[in-house]
């Protein structure tokens, strides 16, 4: 299975803040993209679609590049409530297997 | 987003018994459902791909007759652990897959999970 990298983290920063995850992808054959949330001992839940034009939805902001194989998310005026682990979804291209990363987590603080 | 129900969400069974788990899509028909297991403080690892009407695609490592998965319809897939044992303890999530028409993203939906404990 091809691999799906990102930071772990933890990233600790104060309320307010703007704070952006990578994510890398091996396979360039990869065809849909995906930011999750998982809350501590919850199921995962979609964050957002990531487009290859990009695409926003309130705060959230995430990116596609798929000449350096690699997906961002940016998170404006981080909330205490953003806390959590984001994790990068990639589907293969053809099968479209979903391929987790390991997730990066964060916290924001007062 | 879609809902996809799970259940038991948590059972407690002795070593040696066998425990079934359900996965449900409530308001859409899923072709595909995907079964997860989680341990603590690590990500999710992909099992096994469930396809309504065909045997399940298992990942390298994971026992098939161990693990036995049936898609029996559209919206339900089980996962069968048989012969439980203490390193079975996990959390085990399912998703389905939102149906591909139109050409979209293919997202899934994941159920709130069902956490086993094996004594």
């Amino acid at each position: 299975r091809k691999e799906v990298e990102q930071d772990p983290g933890p990233f600790n920063v104060p309320e307010g803040a703007t704070v952006a995850f990578n994510c890398t992808y091996s396979n360039s054959a990869s065809q849909s993209f995906f930011w999750y949330r998982q809350d501590c001992r919850k199921e995962p839940k979609l964050l957002m679609s990531v487009y290859s034009s990009g695409n926003e939805d309130g705060r959230f902001t995430a990116q596609l590049n798929r000449a350096s194989q690699y997906i961002s998310l940016l998170i404006r005026d981080s909330k205490l409530s953003d806390s959590a682990t984001y994790l990068c979804v990639v589907n293969d291209g053809g099968s479209y297997i979903p391929t987790f990363g390991r997730g990066t987590s964060l916290i924001v603080h007062p | 987003g879609a809902v996809v129900s799970q259940h038991p969400s948590w059972v407690i069974c002795k070593s040696g018994t066998s425990v079934k788990i359900e996965c449900r899509s409530l308001d859409f028909q899923a072709t595909t459902m995907f079964w997860y297991r989680q341990f603590p403080k690590q990500s999710l690892m992909l099992m096994a791909t469930s396809n309504e009407g065909s045997k399940a695609t298992y990942e390298q490592g994971v026992e098939k007759d161990k693990f036995l998965i049936n898609h029996a319809s559209l919206t339900l897939s089980t996962l069968t652990v048989t012969s439980a044992h203490p390193e079975d303890s996990s959390f085990y999530i399912c998703s389905a897959r939102w149906p591909s028409g139109g050409g979209d993203l293919l997202e899934q939906f994941f159920g709130p999970g069902t956490r086993l404990t094996v004594l």
